[in-house]
């Protein structure tokens, strides 16, 4: 089984409707990440979590929001999503320290029309 | 705050010639650096990374890199390229307990047979 899993892989939406996307994880990692990835651009950082009790906003929080229900657990929500949100969006992991690795979910595609 | 460049968007090698891709970072202390290759449809995978230590770093599927620090750069070489090596490479940089990954914004590879 996959270490870092991502629901739904794809997504078809409409401008304006909530959506979340979920990570889980059984790598038993503190720290979680969200990022989407649009071509020529690289990845970018949404949010990330340290631990359950900590979330930061990344580079491109607005229009985002993020819930750590679980040490295994970080989910992604678009409140009202719009086009421009059309993007494929990856969770990752990693276990902090002095030589901080990250490990990367599957990853959603997400259409917002 | 740190950065990094991938100079080539897009290269086209033929199947068993030898490949090096090309990644300048900007960072003011010592730098973590990271390549993780991305398959068409498929997430991330961590391909080798450097901390400290010996300058050439052996990764996965037979690629390696090589840190210079006079040059800011992280290149990855492959001898013999595979048609199954097609996929999106991005260059990363990161550093010591720290939150903040930042990514290149990847360079694709295409594969002749």
């Amino acid at each position: 089984d996959a270490d870092v899993t991502q629901t739904p892989r794809n997504r078809i939406t409409k401008t304006g409707k909530r959506i979340m996307l979920e990570c889980s994880q059984t790598k038993g990692h503190d720290r979680m990440y969200w990022y989407r990835q649009d071509p020529g651009l690289g990845l970018r950082l949404i949010y990330y979590s340290f631990d359950v009790k900590d979330i930061n906003k990344g580079e491109i929080s607005d229009g985002y929001s993020v819930s750590r229900q679980a040490q295994a657990k970080f989910s992604l929500s678009l409140e009202s999503a719009i086009p421009n949100q059309t993007a494929l969006y990856f969770c990752a992991t990693s276990d902090g320290g002095s030589q901080e690795t990250q490990y990367f979910g599957p990853g959603t595609r997400l259409l917002v029309l | 705050a740190q950065s990094v460049t991938q100079p080539d968007i897009h290269i086209t090698v033929s199947e068993g010639a030898s490949l090096e891709l090309r990644c300048n970072y900007s960072y003011g202390a010592t730098p973590y650096l990271f390549w993780y290759v991305q398959s068409p449809g498929q997430g991330l995978q961590l391909l080798l990374k450097y901390f400290s230590g010996d300058t050439l770093v052996q990764g996965i599927k037979g690629f390696e890199a090589e840190f210079k620090r006079s040059q800011s750069s992280f290149n990855l070489r492959k001898p013999s390229v595979h048609w199954s090596d097609a996929a999106e490479y991005f260059c990363a940089v990161g550093s010591s307990y720290g939150q903040n990954f930042v990514f290149g914004p990847g360079t694709r590879l295409s594969v002749l047979p």
